[in-house]
């Protein structure tokens, strides 16, 4: 069992320019999350999804679009990055709702210059 | 909207010593809730969650927590710490009723064991 995994580790994007922060899990969980984690602070919620073909905003999801095509994959597309998208990203599973245990990929290290 | 508070950003101990980690949240009702830990350069891991029943939880690592309604507290605890346990820490809670929208989490606390 990989758990969850997270590609790309790192990335530096110049301002504008778009990405995809892909994020899998083979658990056959049904809830899925994005996390930020800037300095000093705790993680923000950005999207979740309950099931494939099923997304919602978190807590900031400006500057964000997510996709559940598959139960597996939830990606995560930057649009026009920004330098206050610069954080770390961490995708999240569970089994179910906010009563599990959400396992946590190792993140993505995004900096925007 | 739910807050968790960690009044502690840094806390250095002695390897060997006891450890307090403190946690306030801020709810209507009783939220579920959740330890993880964050070595460095590592996703999160879970330490231990409380939804309900006996108010001390063990967790893994040797760590427990208490619940206290009264004081809106879970704190962490650890008898005797281990210079591998030097990581940051989050208290998280959950929306009571099972809600999927995500946990609330702290801004953690600094752990750094001197030896």
């Amino acid at each position: 069992n990989a758990g969850v995994t997270q590609t790309p580790k790192f990335r530096i994007l110049k301002i504008g320019q778009s990405m995809t922060l892909q994020c899998t899990q083979d658990m056959n969980h049904n809830y899925m999350y994005w996390y930020r984690q800037d300095p000093g602070m705790g993680l923000k919620l950005i999207y979740y999804s309950v099931g494939a073909g099923i997304t919602d905003k978190g807590e900031v999801p400006n500057g964000y679009n997510v996709s559940r095509s598959t139960t597996e994959d939830f990606p995560l597309r930057l649009e026009l990055a920004a330098p206050s998208q610069t954080s770390v990203y961490f995708c999240a599973s569970s089994y179910k709702g906010a009563q599990e245990t959400q396992y946590f990929g190792p993140g993505t290290r995004l900096l925007v210059l | 909207a739910q807050s968790v508070t960690q009044p502690d950003i840094h806390i250095t101990v002695s390897e060997g010593a006891s450890l307090e980690l403190r946690c306030n949240y801020s709810y209507g009702a009783t939220p579920y809730l959740f330890w993880y830990v964050q070595s460095p350069g590592q996703g999160l891991q879970l330490l231990l969650k409380y939804f309900s029943g006996d108010t001390l939880v063990q967790g893994i690592k040797g760590f427990e927590a208490e619940f206290k309604r009264s004081q809106s507290s879970f704190n962490l605890r650890k008898p005797s710490v281990h210079w591998s346990d030097a990581a940051e820490y989050f208290c998280a809670v959950g929306e009571p009723g099972g809600g999927a929208d995500g946990l609330t989490f702290g801004k953690g606390t600094h752990l750094i064991i001197q030896p």
